[in-house]
């Protein structure tokens, strides 16, 4: 079953917009993850942030973690046509060892 | 390329005929998963490796399914007699230590 849920579902911006994501989850983790995947190919790692960090940062990205409301979010700013992609949170539960945990992913799209 | 490396790519079959996949990690990883992905989900795990160690499966590995790594390094996943749901794209990710976990392109399995 999928622990991570993104919203929304799906989101049509312009460029130059940011686009702001969120993932929620329902046990303890360890750490949680945010990934991108263009259309049928794999998937590539974004960031990962630590469940003792509540904010990080990686060029235009900005992840935040809140781990009262089991929640995280994912900041692209100066959004650019390339970001088109699905982007997946994916949590790495306390109990599970090191399985990673998808949701069902925000396909986003970045018109020029 | 250091990457995570996938063979073949794509993969048509005929229902019940036998099909195996390949995996070459990174090499200095000594994690290697196995997902399966179908279309518009999340990935979802299937098993696990540390070094040659299978150490976790998940329920979704039915009898059909066999993986393996024999000298720690790379992997093959196996499905034999496939049936139709076993359509899907089958994604390879190495970690070291289950952090940052790297994913390969992956290999699309159709069954006619």
């Amino acid at each position: 079953s999928q622990q991570g849920e993104e919203d929304p579902q799906a989101l049509s911006i312009q460029e130059g917009e940011n686009a702001t994501m969120n993932c929620s989850y329902k046990t303890s983790i360890n750490n949680l993850q945010w990934y991108r995947q263009n259309s049928g190919r794999g998937l590539v790692h974004l960031i990962l942030i630590r469940s003792n960090e509540r904010e990080k940062h990686s060029g235009r990205l900005r992840v935040t973690l809140d781990t009262s409301k089991k929640s995280s979010s994912l900041l692209i700013t100066a959004s650019r046509a390339a970001d088109t992609a699905s982007y997946f949170c994916a949590t790495d539960k306390e109990t599970s060892g090191s399985r990673l945990t998808f949701g069902e992913g925000t396909q986003l799209t970045v018109n020029p | 390329d250091t990457g995570v490396s996938q063979n073949p790519r794509h993969k048509i079959t005929k229902r019940g005929q036998n099909v195996t996949f390949r995996c070459d990690p990174i090499s200095e990883h000594n994690r290697l998963y196995w997902y399966r992905q179908t279309l518009g989900q999340g990935p979802e795990f299937l098993t696990y490796f540390q070094n040659e160690a299978q150490l976790e499966k998940s329920r979704l590995l039915s009898d059909r399914f066999s993986a393996e790594r024999p000298k720690g390094s790379f992997s093959t996943l196996e499905i034999q007699r496939t049936e139709q749901g076993d359509s899907a794209m089958y994604l390879c990710a190495s970690s070291l230590w289950g952090l940052n976990a790297f994913f390969g392109q992956g290999t699309r399995l159709t069954v006619v």
